[in-house]
């Protein structure tokens, strides 16, 4: 059975602390993704990596960075935590692009 | 890049068929359209993929007119357990990939 875990469920940090959401896949993906959701605005694209140690910025990419240094992993990265980041962060992954993603979880985050 | 609408929620009874229409004027020849199904607690799981026309699998149907300026998504029979939010996505692979996701629509199955 395909997976996508994420390190943590729930998250609370406080603003100016920064923060590491863990994304691992067991499905040898090429392309894996961050998206956050939040109400009414459903998912948005932060950053993606469609190899190791390469990314490309998706729609939101301020105030996130991202880490690729092994295929099966994806971090997301907040540098300096700000309350306006508490959201839901989905990590996906998929095998080509244009191909059906598979979600984990989520990271619901709480930035004080 | 074709920005996608949904409506926010819909209501149908168990036994019923489904149709959730997502509207993506602006969609360019490349750009395919994707549906996702999402229960509280979870990521999104994906539904049906299409380009034109029509497509089925054991889940769902998706049909896209000629003009491509909408999409829908239809499900069968629906049951309890159909009762969650669904997304559509319309994505680009050009020089530049983009995705952009519908705000959801959520669908209560009563019974």
């Amino acid at each position: 059975d395909v997976k996508v875990t994420q390190s943590s469920r729930y998250l609370v940090k406080r603003t100016g602390e920064k923060v590491f959401l863990e994304c691992v896949q067991d499905m040898d993906h090429e392309n894996m993704f961050w998206y956050r959701q939040d109400p009414g605005l459903g998912l948005r694209l932060i950053y993606f990596s469609y190899d190791v140690k390469m990314k490309e910025k998706g729609d939101i990419p301020e105030g996130y960075s991202v880490s690729r240094e092994k295929k099966e992993r994806f971090s997301l990265i907040l540098e300096s935590a700000s309350t306006n980041q508490t959201s839901m962060y989905l990590c996906a992954s998929s095998l080509g692009l244009d191909g059906e993603q598979f979600f984990g979880p989520g990271t619901r985050l709480t930035v004080l | 890049l074709a920005k996608t609408t949904q409506p926010i929620s819909m209501d149908s009874y168990e036994g019923q068929e489904v149709n959730i229409t997502c509207s993506h004027n602006n969609i360019a020849t490349n750009d395919y359209i994707t549906w996702y199904q999402q229960f509280p607690s979870q990521g999104p799981r994906f539904i049906i993929q299409g380009y034109k026309t029509k497509v089925t699998n054991e889940v769902a149907s998706l049909f896209i007119p000629a003009d491509r300026k909408s999409s829908t998504l239809s499900l069968p029979r629906v049951s309890l357990s159909d009762t969650a939010v669904y997304y559509c996505l319309v994505a680009r692979m050009d020089s530049s990939y983009k995705l952009i996701f519908g705000s959801g629509t959520r669908l209560l199955v009563r019974p």
